[in-house]
């Protein structure tokens, strides 16, 4: 299984800019596409996609949210940061089967 | 548009099963995928497996091979996890989630908490 690695935790300021990262232990990258998405989830509901394929923004999402990078390290990029985005963010890969999810990075306000 | 919706929470004994249903509407049910998962409150999320309206095939997570059975019911647009021989690490959020394809996921119904209790 491809094991996805995030850091637990980010603490950032309101207007700032947040970047949480996730890194695989396999290459994620299959034909010109990089098989990495992003979700947040707030407490209590269900995971709400942010970013596919690496860096296509998902709709309706706001451009405050980028990603970006390739194989094996991947970025989630927040900016600027506002109070509505304090939440946990999962990165999850669709490169093999089974789809796997990151530990999660929780999101605070300084 | 898009809606998934899920029964309602689950309180069930240990050893028993548990049918749980992710009913769909805005979209055509019958060629496509969807997926089911497992969080653990306060815990990041699995994947279960998925199933394909259109003819019923399912791929699983070895993890939950014989612990989830996936079906559909294209005449309800409606698909249904069945989880077996309950123990309290099944205790958990249910989401179903649906693909239009390259394994992320656009649309997902709001989860099912299922609680194995004595």
């Amino acid at each position: 299984d491809i094991v996805l690695t995030q850091s637990p935790a980010l603490a950032v300021s309101l207007g700032q800019r947040a970047t949480i990262s996730c890194k695989t232990n396999q290459n994620v990258d299959y034909y010109g596409n990089s098989y990495m998405h992003w979700y947040q989830q707030k407490p209590g509901q269900q995971p709400k996609l942010l970013i596919y394929l690496a860096s296509n923004l998902a709709s309706g999402i706001p451009a405050r949210f980028s990603g970006r990078g390739s194989g094996t390290d991947f970025t989630l990029t927040i900016d600027p940061v506002e109070a509505d985005d304090t939440a946990t963010y999962y990165c999850q890969q669709s490169r093999n089967l089974p789809w796997t999810f990151g530990g999660g990075t929780k999101l605070e306000l300084k | 548009q898009v809606k998934l919706q899920q029964s309602g929470a689950e309180l069930v004994k240990p050893g028993a099963s548990v049918k749980l249903s992710c009913k769909t509407s805005g979209y055509t049910f019958s060629t496509s995928y969807m997926s089911w998962f497992k969080q653990i409150p306060g815990q990041s999320i699995e994947w279960i497996g998925m199933i394909y309206a259109g003819d019923g095939g399912t791929g699983y997570n070895q993890k939950f091979k014989g612990k989830a059975t996936l079906t559909v019911d294209t005449s309800s647009s409606t698909a249904y996890m069945d989880l077996s021989s309950l123990t309290t690490e099944d205790s958990a959020v249910y989401f179903c989630a649906y693909t239009e394809g390259m394994g992320y996921f656009d649309y997902w119904g709001q989860g099912v908490m299922v609680t194995v209790s004595s």
